[in-house]
């Protein structure tokens, strides 16, 4: 079965810390998307990665293809970062409908207090 | 601005009765899905539909049913068949860029259903 696992499951950080949160898949991927989630349920799509590393201003996510493995990082954590973050991937191969398929882990909620 | 509008945002309903949930996008794009969140748990695929009048079972597609007469209109429906249907439900849509499988996704607010 493919998976996705995301750790830690929950995260709470004092204001301007760096933080980390990571997401891990059992099999070769297209694509991984990263969201946010807040409270009151909207998400909001924050990264979609195939490859390497991406920047959006204090938000940057990075992937690793051989380790099956990325990671998303928050310099100098505010207030309003707390949310729950949720990591998405697509796996490869199937026929083309089961392309627009997203497999998605539980999430990590994050508390950052001031 | 170019969004995904859900309604309502909160809806109950009684045992047996079936229920419609609305998703309308004006962003143009191909594809559209529904998805249910239960606490503690990853979104899970309820139905996805990749062009007008075609759509697909997910994983958990038993006790719903959906339509996709327009393009930007992707409506669920929670029947009574559904033995826990209380949840937040979430619709989602995205363009198609070919093989590589990226896309734009973009999600709606949500819909939270509760059964009395």
């Amino acid at each position: 079965k493919n998976e996705v696992e995301q750790s830690p499951q929950n995260l709470t950080a004092q204001e301007g810390e760096f933080i980390t949160i990571n997401c891990s898949y059992s099999v070769g991927i297209s694509a991984l998307h990263w969201l946010q989630q807040h409270p009151g349920g909207g998400i909001v799509s924050l990264f979609m990665l195939s490859s390497g590393k991406k920047k959006h201003g204090r938000l940057i996510a990075t992937i690793n293809i051989q380790e099956k493995h990325s990671s998303l990082h928050i310099t100098a954590s505010h207030p309003r970062d707390s949310a729950v973050y949720i990591c998405a991937v697509r796996y490869r191969g199937g026929w083309g409908g089961s392309n627009y398929k997203l497999t998605f882990g539980k999430g990590t909620l994050l508390t950052v207090n001031p | 601005d170019g969004g995904i509008t859900q309604s309502p945002k909160y809806l109950f309903r009684k045992e047996g009765q079936n229920v419609t949930l609305s998703c309308e996008q004006n962003l143009n794009h191909d594809a559209m899905y529904w998805y249910r969140q239960d606490p503690g748990q990853g979104l899970r695929l309820i139905y996805y539909s990749q062009i007008v009048n075609d759509f697909q079972k997910g994983d958990i597609a038993e006790g719903y049913s959906v339509s996709r007469e327009k393009k930007e209109s992707f409506p669920l429906t929670v029947t009574s068949a559904q033995k826990n249907p209380t949840a937040f439900y979430l619709c989602a849509s995205s363009t198609w860029t070919g093989d590589s499988g990226a896309n734009v996704l973009t999600f709606g607010a949500g819909s939270r259903l509760t059964v009395l």
